[in-house]
């Protein structure tokens, strides 16, 4: 199906454990974001990529890892979770210059 | 890091009512938008305003970009009960490195 998408919906982890989120787009979009939503703090920006295999850090990039070797893919990589990382993850993408990001429905995570 | 400051963080209204939102920045940017986001959902854009004074409505919703450019307003008008949801004003810095910033968001409860 044509849109962005995130896959796992819900996840649960353990700390310390590798995590990755997933994140397909199929318009083809340069840019590409990940971001956290937890209470009280909005939406803040983790990493964000221009195009593929460019890759810049956002507002809180600490303990997370991103990699874009193709377009429509953009994952992002807990390399050992921890429970100040449980939040809902949301993905997002949009065209160069251009200013409505389309999102994901979010990865709720959880980290135990 | 750049903020975006949107107060309070919920409202509560009646239905029927118009109610107006207000974000502001201490530093100057180009576009401003704002998003909803429903229960279980990613956001989704409302408007985008891409010149300072614009005034742009879409249905019963209007914004505008304030004249110094660090600060727009939503207002909607005959409140109805599918308008609760959290509103995120957010900027976008243009230029090589694009990316979305958003404020808070505001939870805004609608009282039939």
């Amino acid at each position: 199906d044509a849109g962005i998408t995130q896959s796992p919906r819900y996840k649960i982890t353990e700390t310390g454990r590798q995590v990755t989120l997933m994140c397909h787009q199929t318009w083809s979009h340069s840019y590409m974001f990940w971001y956290r939503q937890d209470l009280g703090h909005g939406l803040r920006l983790i990493y964000y990529s221009a195009a593929a295999d460019i890759t810049d850090k956002g507002e809180v990039p600490d303990g997370y890892v991103v990699s874009r070797s193709k377009t429509e893919n953009f994952p992002l990589t807990l390399e050992s979770a921890t429970r100040s990382q449980t939040s809902v993850y949301f993905c997002a993408s949009t065209l160069f210059g251009n200013t409505e990001a389309f999102f994901g429905q979010g990865t709720r995570l959880t980290v135990v | 890091g750049q903020q975006l400051n949107q107060s309070p963080q919920s409202m509560f209204i009646q239905e029927g009512e118009d109610v107006s939102m207000n974000c502001t920045s201490s530093s100057i940017f180009n576009t401003w938008l704002w998003y909803k986001q429903d229960p279980g959902e990613g956001p989704v854009l409302l408007i985008a305003l891409y010149k300072a004074g614009e005034l742009t409505s879409n249905g019963r919703l209007t914004a505008q970009f304030g004249i110094t450019r660090k600060d727009s307003f939503l207002n909607i008008s005959a409140s109805i009960p599918s308008d609760v949801g959290i509103y995120f004003c957010a900027v976008l810095n243009t230029g090589a490195n694009s990316k979305l910033t958003f404020g808070k968001g505001i939870t805004l409860s609608v009282r039939p």
